[in-house]
């Protein structure tokens, strides 16, 4: 079984530019989730779609961050215009999670590195 | 607010020794799902275990176990017979569980584990 895809892994980018990362879950999986890890820290949620609605994007920094699931498979997370803080990695993550009572392991993408200069 | 405190930033532990790394989580839920992930230098999130706080029998899994004590709201990571396959960053992780439906997954700052041949 393929595991989640994320690309690219690794981007650097000046400040105010945009960028944009993209992400395959695991086939079958409903639900992703995107997360920002900084360096020295553990990831952070920034959004979490099942099928291709919005469950939790409380924590996205809506005026610069944006992402969509269409047609409930791949993702794509943009930043524009990007800030030296965005500097971090980011985490893709499915899991087979319906809403329904269960089990919910998420399994995670090798992330993207990305420095904002 | 629900957080997760791990108060060791490093660890270092002799090959085929014994090492345990501690986390401690504040929550005024009672359901909840507790992990340990390892992120080796590849950034690749692996689930090393997972332990549902309902249960009282700590999870095992081959040389990883955990010592989940609910009252004190601990739930420390046991490697055994350390390989050098071990060193990599372990970060615990907690989800609640709210009735039926999935919290979000909140991570610790991570310990990074080191193995001396």
């Amino acid at each position: 079984e393929a595991g989640v895809a994320q690309s690219p892994r690794y981007k650097i980018i000046e400040k105010r530019q945009s960028v944009a990362f993209w992400c395959n879950p695991i086939s079958g999986h409903a639900t992703l989730y995107w997360y920002q890890q900084i360096l020295g820290q553990g990831p952070k949620l920034l959004i979490q779609f099942q099928n291709n609605g919005v469950v939790d994007d409380s924590q996205l920094p809506k005026d610069r961050f944006s992402a969509e699931r269409l047609k409930g498979v791949d993702s794509t997370l943009k930043i524009q215009p990007a800030k030296l803080e965005d500097s971090a990695v980011y985490l893709c993550a499915s899991s087979s999670r319906t809403g329904l009572a269960g089990t919910d392991t998420q399994y995670f993408g090798p992330g993207t590195r990305l420095t904002v200069l | 607010a629900q957080t997760v405190t791990q108060s060791q930033p490093e660890m270092s532990v002799q090959e085929a020794e014994t090492v345990t790394l501690s986390c401690t989580y504040d929550t005024s839920e009672s359901d909840y799902y507790l992990f340990w992930y390892k992120q080796p230098p590849s950034r690749q999130m692996i689930l090393v275990i997972r332990q549902e706080a309902y249960k009282q029998q700590n999870a095992t899994e081959n040389r990883f176990s955990v010592n989940f004590q609910k009252a004190a709201k601990s739930f420390s990571l046991k490697i055994s017979d350390s390989q050098l396959g071990d060193a990599a960053m372990y970060f615990c992780a907690y989800m609640p569980w709210y009735g039926g439906s999935q919290g979000n997954l909140i991570f610790g700052k991570g310990t990074k584990l080191s193995v001396k041949p």
